[in-house]
């Protein structure tokens, strides 16, 4: 398998509930970013993980959590959401932190109910 | 700060028709310059790139040349397909200034058979 790969695919939560995407990247990249797209909205950066540290949190609210167990992993864990939440979740990694191209993963779509 | 402006859309064109996407950057230095592709239900794909003024980015029909007297980046393709339709993302990256990548808003394009 190779590339970028988001599980799951599509997600349907309540508010009340906590749920995890998962991330996994095959590229030997030391990289790795979270991203929310929605609707009508420029793509929003949300966290940046280099040698599995965070070295950015773009002002996200706390019922975001990320977590990146290895460079190959990134997880973002969900929890007490809002309807406003929803949208398209992305992952992408890089050979590194900087001006490097970034590679995508399908996202996943989050909808809260 | 760094920013994109790309043009806005939908863009509709019938196919074997030519393909302009506008895209112009503010930066302070020397970024890289990126369009990415993300065809429906997917994520973003890397299409061209180019790193340097005057070099010519180009994949799959598809060309960008780095101008950096009109610090422009226009997408271009002599013929498009009906499997063109997708929505494309002009980018840059500037190395030590915050090694983020920074996206346009997206211009969705659709091409008519």
């Amino acid at each position: 398998e190779t590339g970028v790969t988001q599980t799951p695919r599509h997600l349907v939560m309540g508010m009340t509930n906590k749920k995890s995407l998962k991330c996994e990247q095959h590229l030997g990249h030391n990289a790795m970013y979270w991203y929310k797209q929605s609707a009508k909205k420029p793509l929003e950066l949300m966290f940046v993980y280099s040698l599995e540290e965070r070295v950015e949190n773009n002002s996200v609210p706390s019922r975001f959590s990320p977590e990146c167990p290895n460079s190959s992993h990134l997880f973002l864990h969900l929890h007490t959401l809002q309807p406003e939440d929803s949208a398209l979740y992305l992952c992408a990694s890089s050979q590194a932190r900087g001006a490097y191209e970034q590679y995508f993963g399908p996202g996943t779509r989050l909808t809260v109910t | 700060g760094d920013s994109v402006t790309q043009m806005e859309g939908p863009v509709t064109l019938s196919e074997e028709a030519f393909l302009t996407i506008n895209c112009t950057y503010t930066a302070t230095g020397y970024p890289s310059l990126f369009w990415y592709v993300q065809y429906p239900g997917e994520g973003l794909q890397l299409l061209l790139k180019a790193t340097k003024a005057d070099d010519k980015g180009s994949n799959k029909g598809f060309e960008a040349t780095y101008r950096k007297e009109t610090t422009s980046f226009h997408l271009e393709k002599g013929s498009v397909q009906v499997s063109d339709s997708a929505v494309y993302f002009c980018a840059l990256s500037e190395w030590n200034r915050d090694d983020k990548i920074i996206f346009g808003k997206g211009t969705r394009l659709h091409i008519l058979p």
